[in-house]
This record gives C-alpha cells, structure tokens and sequence, in this order.
C-alpha cells in the first residue's frame, strides 16, 4: 500500500524569507511524486512531479522539491516566499508497482506568509 | 484555468433531493475521476473511469452515483444525502491510465446538505 504524510498541519513563514513543506511517503516499488497547491475556494493546481532522473525539481512559481529516497521524502521548498503564495499545499505519491494511476495525497498543508 | 469545468459551483440540498454535479474537460483526456475533500480530511478518491468505463470505486455510498457518457463529460448523481455528505467535490482529469502524467482539477462544488 502506498501512503504520503505532511506532518506539519501550518507553516507560518516571514515575506524573503526561505520556505519548505515538508513531505514523506511510502510505496512498495518505486515513487511517482507530485505536489499540487490550492488557492481558496479553488481546486487544485499542479505544481511539480518527480518521475526519475534529477533529484531537484523545479516547478511553478519558483517553487523547487527535492527527492531524498534514503529518507523517503519530497520536501517543497522557495528561495523566498511571497504573501501570494499563502495557500493549502498537498504532496501526493503513485507507488510504481500500482498498475493504475491513482494518487494517494497527504492531509494537506496550509501556508502562511506574512509581511 | 484548469480546462476542467464544474456546475455548479455551490449546490444546498435536503437529504430528500435528488440533484447531479457535471464536469466537463476539452483536454482530451481519457481518464476522469471524482474526489470528496472534507475539512481535516485527506482527499478521497470516490471514482475513476479511463475510456468512459468505471475502473475504481472505493467503497463509496450507493447514494452516489456516478456516470460518464463520453470521454468529455462526468456526472455524479445524488440522492437522499446525509449532513455528513457535505464537502467539496473535485473532478479531476489526465491524458490516461497508463502514463505518469498530472492530473487537472476543476474548482469543485461546495455541496451542503441540510
């Protein structure tokens, strides 16, 4: 079975200031990774995956993730954080081994920037 | 935009109601998906059709039903809810099954049941 945990219910970061969401998961074979972001009263949007290759990966809005399988997880990170980007971040995991293509996403995230 | 289309945005219902949520993509996509997104809850993946044919469905209430009459279009069809019921629905779509691709949500309906 496959599963993803965001153990962090809110992350209260400053305006310039670095940030990161973190992320750990579990899968039998081998990860597929996403993150997706939610703005309120909207659905969600993608935001970067790791399917293979390069550890980091960079996505939209400046956001980046980096793959550390020893440590199983799939961190969110920006240099530095803007009050825009304050909004609910979900990782989501496919377990390769998974014939279909079914996501499995953590409890979400809730990101706060303030000035 | 997502391209992923959902009507209506909101939707109060009583438990005797029948009503039906509609999406709708022009992606050419071949894979749908319904998911329930409840306050302190994960998102819960009600239903998944690849090629206009149900390939999951995760224990979900019959009170629910879903149905999908082209590769375009995905209904999920209500009746006699319960308060519990509500949340907001999310339709979701990708090129198919079979590749790693991301998936694009629509904006969900707020459906309240009261």
């Amino acid at each position: 079975a496959q599963s993803v945990a965001q153990p962090e219910d809110q992350v209260n970061v400053a305006e310039g200031n670095p940030l990161t969401v973190k992320c750990t998961y579990s899968v039998s074979g081998n990860p597929y990774l996403f993150w997706y972001v939610q703005y309120p009263n909207r659905g969600l949007q993608f935001l970067l995956k790791y399917i293979t290759g390069d550890n980091l990966v960079k996505g939209s809005y400046g956001f980046e993730a980096e793959f550390n399988k020893s440590q199983t997880s799939f961190h969110l990170k920006k240099p530095s954080a803007l009050v825009s980007d304050s909004a609910l971040y979900f990782c989501a995991v496919r377990d390769t081994g998974n014939a279909g293509n079914m996501l499995t996403f953590g409890g979400g995230t809730r990101l706060m920037v303030k000035p | 935009e997502t391209g992923v289309t959902q009507t209506p945005r909101h939707l109060v219902m009583g438990m005797t109601n029948k009503k039906s949520l509609k999406c709708e993509q022009h992606l050419g996509h071949n894979a749908m998906y319904w998911y329930k997104q409840s306050a302190k809850k994960p998102l819960e993946l009600m239903f998944v059709y690849s090629l206009e044919e149900r390939v999951e469905n995760n224990s979900v209430p019959s009170r629910f039903s879903p149905e999908c009459p082209n590769s375009s279009h995905l209904f999920l069809h209500l009746h006699t809810l319960q308060p519990e019921d509500s949340a907001l629905y999310l339709c979701a779509s990708s090129q198919d099954l079979s590749r790693v691709t991301e998936a694009f949500f629509g904006q969900g309906t707020r459906l309240t049941v009261v």
